[in-house]
């Protein structure tokens, strides 16, 4: 069974980083793209990158490159977003999603993250 | 970047009906490789969001056959028939054909 397992709620000071993970199991974690994706408070869906495991090749769109940072840990079956000098307009809740041929199959539970001083 | 426009906002529905929610986009979802890359999910209350279909019309393992995917082009609607209570929540549609990504503003499906 496919499963993407996300780190807990984070909370972080403006300014700061945080970093949270995502643990594929079920599937070979190289054969697929990553990607991950932000929903702010009752806002939709905004796709903000993806990384090759195998490679360790990464896209972003043009609003998130100075934001995020995707890696990937292939020992661990692991894929990460760090996100840079926090804002309130960081607040919000980060998924991760396999992607397949062009389609998100799988998602993790996601992981919110609340921007506070 | 590709808009994604979605209509209606909101849905009101009655259990057992029929809905159609249309999809638009600014510009031919057709890939190079002949694909149209357009999918279809739904994000109930308080959970991530789940694959209906994929690639235009293909359902995903496990999608009851009362969810319909169809279009072409810039043009793309999702029937639901048979609206069950299970189907209540925000339906978004996602281009994969462009770069970047980009998801439609979703649909709420409602109880009437």
């Amino acid at each position: 069974e496919v499963q993407l397992q996300q780190s807990g709620p984070e909370v972080g000071r403006p300014g700061s980083s945080v970093k949270i993970s995502c643990k594929a199991s079920g599937y070979t974690f190289t054969d697929y793209v990553m990607n991950w994706v932000k929903q702010s408070p009752g806002q939709g869906l905004e796709w903000i990158g993806w990384i090759d495991p195998e490679y360790g090749s990464t896209d972003y769109a043009e609003k998130f490159k100075k934001k995020a940072t995707l890696t990937a840990d292939t020992s661990s079956n692991t894929a990460y977003i760090q996100l840079s000098s926090l804002t309130s307009e960081d607040t919000a809740t980060y998924f991760c999603a396999r992607c397949r041929r062009g389609d998100f199959d799988y998602w993790g539970q996601g992981v919110m993250v609340t921007v506070s001083s | 970047d590709v808009l994604m426009t979605q209509t209606p906002v909101s849905l009101p529905v009655s259990l057992g009906g029929q809905v159609s929610i249309s999809c638009r986009s600014s510009q031919s979802l057709v890939h190079s490789d002949g694909n149209t890359y357009l999918h279809w999910y739904l994000q109930k209350p308080g959970q991530s969001p789940q694959l209906l279909i994929y690639r235009v019309s293909n359902r995903f393992s496990g999608v009851p056959d009362r969810f319909s995917g169809s279009g072409s082009g810039t043009d793309f609607t999702l029937k639901i028939s048979r609206v069950e209570p299970e189907d209540l929540g925000v339906y978004y549609c996602l281009q994969s054909t462009h770069f970047p990504l980009t998801f439609g503003s979703g649909t709420k499906l409602e109880i009437k």
